[in-house]
């Protein structure tokens, strides 16, 4: 069964400084794509980084990247100059290219708390 | 007006009570899903919608029933539920790809969540 492990709980990092969530994840299939959500205190889950696991090239969105290590099957999210903004529950997600369609296979989340 | 929007977003329920969770969005989407999300586990997909009809079910108990009268709307009425059904109960739309020779690119929209408590 494909599976996403995000194994920290919980991270702070102070305001201005860059902080790194681990994901790994499990998968039999060589097409597929990697996600970060990101859940602020209730509000809406949004996305914040898509990568294929066909390119090689690290997906980037402004402050946030993504180290993608397609052996390893690692992909975790870098947030430079962290925001008090940015203080959220964060998933992990996986979805194979045969998938359907709204089965995304997330990580138990990482608590990220930035602090002033 | 947010995208997608859930209500009641707090719901406290005895066992025995019918209940139905709303949730509308105005993305001009046409696939709409109920997620679950318990505390310490990974989200859970329960249902999918693609033009109203069901495509998915996540074999969730019958005491949960969706429903989707149109694209924009959708329900998901609660009836004899128990306490270990208690989570936040996530509604999401996105465009539908399916058999039209695209690919979905996992992107969803979701609305911040009904809050349910069974007594």
């Amino acid at each position: 069964a494909q599976t996403v492990t995000q194994s920290q709980p919980e991270m702070s990092v102070q305001e201005a400084e860059t902080v790194t969530l681990s994901c790994t994840y499990d998968t039999s299939e060589n097409n597929y794509y990697l996600f970060w959500y990101k859940q602020p205190p209730s509000r809406q889950m949004i996305l914040v980084i898509r990568q294929e696991a066909y390119k090689q090239q690290n997906a980037t969105e402004n402050r946030f990247s993504v180290n993608f290590q397609k052996a390893a099957k690692s992909f975790s999210l870098k947030i430079s100059d962290s925001q008090l903004g940015d203080t959220a529950m964060y998933f992990c997600a996986s979805h194979n290219y045969g998938g359907s369609q709204g089965n995304l296979i997330f990580g138990k989340g990482t608590k990220l708390s930035v602090k002033p | 007006e947010t995208g997608v929007t859930q209500t009641p977003r707090h719901l406290v329920m005895g066992m025995t009570n019918k209940k139905s969770l709303k949730c509308e969005q105005h993305l001009g989407h046409n696939a709409m899903y109920w997620y679950k999300q318990s505390a310490k586990k990974p989200l859970e997909l329960m249902f999918v919608y693609n033009f109203k009809e069901q495509t998915e079910n996540n074999s969730v108990p019958s005491r949960f029933s969706p429903e989707c009268p149109n694209s924009s709307h959708l329900f998901l009425h609660l009836h004899t539920l128990q306490p270990e059904d208690s989570a936040l109960y996530l509604c999401a739309s996105s465009q539908d790809f399916s058999g039209r020779g695209r690919r979905w690119a996992g992107e969803l929209f979701f609305g911040e969540g009904s809050r349910l408590t069974v007594l």
